[in-house]
């Protein structure tokens, strides 16, 4: 069995400042991990994934990702938070190369002016 | 590419009557996942279609529920007869392969009154 597990409802940051979205995932064999963001109204967009390789990787919107073994963990980060990046983000993991995507239950992230 | 897309964006409809759900994904992606998303559940995969072949239907909800994928650029998902609690968002998501990540429609917000 997968799961995920995002353990912040919402995060409430101010533009400029650093924003850390938590997530953590259990999964039998190998973590294939993804970060998505969905805006009002729309469908979920691709942010970054791990598949393998460096731990830290960089994606869409200046978004970069850390993947954590030992802790079991892929937590989403941004230096500097943009009002344009309130959103609802979700951790996604899924086993190897396996079709079936576990999505956690999602973050509200607001970045205040 | 226009990316993945689904009609109609929104439906209202009665309960009882039927209701039909359009995608088209990317072209050349062969694999086609549907999915729910309500703020009690979060997002459900529904079914996965591979090669136009339905891989897995375990998370169709029920009977009322059936999905066809006729060709590599079209599927519906159709709920007869509606009711009350299908009310959601659903999602139509593709991908190049089983193990690469999905790229997701605009969604059809479907109210049942």
């Amino acid at each position: 069995a997968q799961s995920v597990a995002q353990p912040e409802d919402q995060v409430n940051v101010a533009e400029g400042n650093p924003l850390t979205v938590k997530c953590t995932y259990s999964v039998s064999g190998n973590p294939y991990l993804f970060w998505y963001v969905q805006y009002p109204n729309r469908g979920l967009q691709f942010l970054l994934k791990y598949i393998t390789g460096d731990n830290l990787v960089k994606g869409s919107y200046g978004f970069e990702a850390e993947f954590n073994k030992s802790q079991t963990s892929f937590h989403l980060k941004k230096p500097s938070a943009l009002v344009s990046d309130s959103a609802l983000y979700f951790c996604a993991v899924r086993d190897g190369g396996d079709y079936k995507l576990s999505f956690g239950a999602g973050t509200t992230v607001t970045v205040r002016a | 590419d226009a990316g993945v897309i689904q009609s109609p964006r929104h439906e209202v409809t009665e309960m009882g009557q039927e209701v039909t759900l359009r995608c088209k994904p990317i072209s050349g992606h062969n694999s086609l996942f549907w999915y729910r998303q309500t703020m009690m559940r979060g997002l459900e995969l529904l079914i996965y279609f591979n090669n136009n072949v339905p891989i897995d239907d375990s998370g169709m909800p029920e009977d009322r529920f059936s999905a066809k994928m006729p060709n590599a650029s079209f599927s519906t998902l159709k709920i007869q007869p509606s009711e009350p609690r299908d009310s959601a968002v659903y999602f139509c998501a593709s991908s190049p392969s089983p193990a690469h990540e999905q790229f997701f429609g605009p969604g059809t917000r479907l109210t049942v009154l």
